[in-house]
């Protein structure tokens, strides 16, 4: 399985605060996407990195690539409460039936006001 | 407009009942998607569908059987389900299958 693991499981912080989610997969990709997921709502893109790249910037959002280690990071600058949810990377593996997009475990993010 | 947008958002149904889960996008996106989202657990995909072709099915069983009747919609058709298959569904749509997807808000799923 090419499913990505994030660690940590769980972060809580304070308000102002930065948050940095990690994700490691296993076999090569294309591109790495991260995600966002308030409680019972559907999923939120937020960036693509693709393979060839090490950082990206969108906003308040910092993702790195390390291909190398087959890892990746995503940091949130000065949080804030409503950034509370849950963030998934997910990778993209090909098979001779199609592509698609496997997601990791997630982190929940509780920033606190 | 970017939205994906699902049909009920809420729905209860019994083990022997025949009921549709509907899925709609106007991106004009030739990739949709069907995951099963379990709590506190990541979503996970069901099937896809590529220029109204079914392109994958990931060994789902034959009481889940999707159904694409154009561009722009997504039926997922449901009979004889589980207890176990309670959970929130989840429609996507993108360019392709492995670009961001858009997501709609879910349909929560309760089989009693």
């Amino acid at each position: 399985s090419q499913q990505g693991e994030e660690d940590p499981q769980a972060l809580s912080i304070q308000e102002g605060e930065n948050a940095t989610m990690n994700c490691s997969y296993k076999t090569s990709i294309n591109n790495l996407q991260w995600y966002r997921q308030n409680s019972g709502r559907g999923l939120v893109h937020l960036i693509l990195i693709r393979s060839n790249e090490r950082e990206k910037h969108s906003g308040r959002l910092r993702v790195t690539l390390d291909t190398s280690k087959k890892s990746s990071s995503l940091l949130i600058t000065a949080s804030r409460a409503a950034d509370t949810a849950s963030y998934f990377c997910a990778t993209d593996w090909l098979e001779t039936s199609g592509s698609r997009l496997t997601f990791g475990e997630g982190t929940q993010l509780t920033v606190n006001p | 407009d970017t939205e994906v947008t699902q049909t009920p958002k809420h729905l209860v149904m019994g083990m022997t009942n025949k009921k549709s889960l509907k899925c709609e996008q106007h991106m004009g996106h030739r990739a949709m998607y069907w995951y099963k989202q379990k709590a506190k657990k990541p979503p996970e995909l069901m099937f896809v569908y590529s220029y109204e072709k079914l392109s994958i099915n990931e060994s789902v069983p034959s009481r889940f059987s999707p159904e694409c009747p154009n561009s722009s919609l997504l039926n997922l058709h449901l009979h004889a389900l589980q207890p176990e298959d309670s959970a929130l569904y989840l429609c996507a749509s993108s360019q392709g299958p492995t670009l961001e997807q858009y997501f709609g808000p879910g349909t929560r799923l309760t089989v009693t």
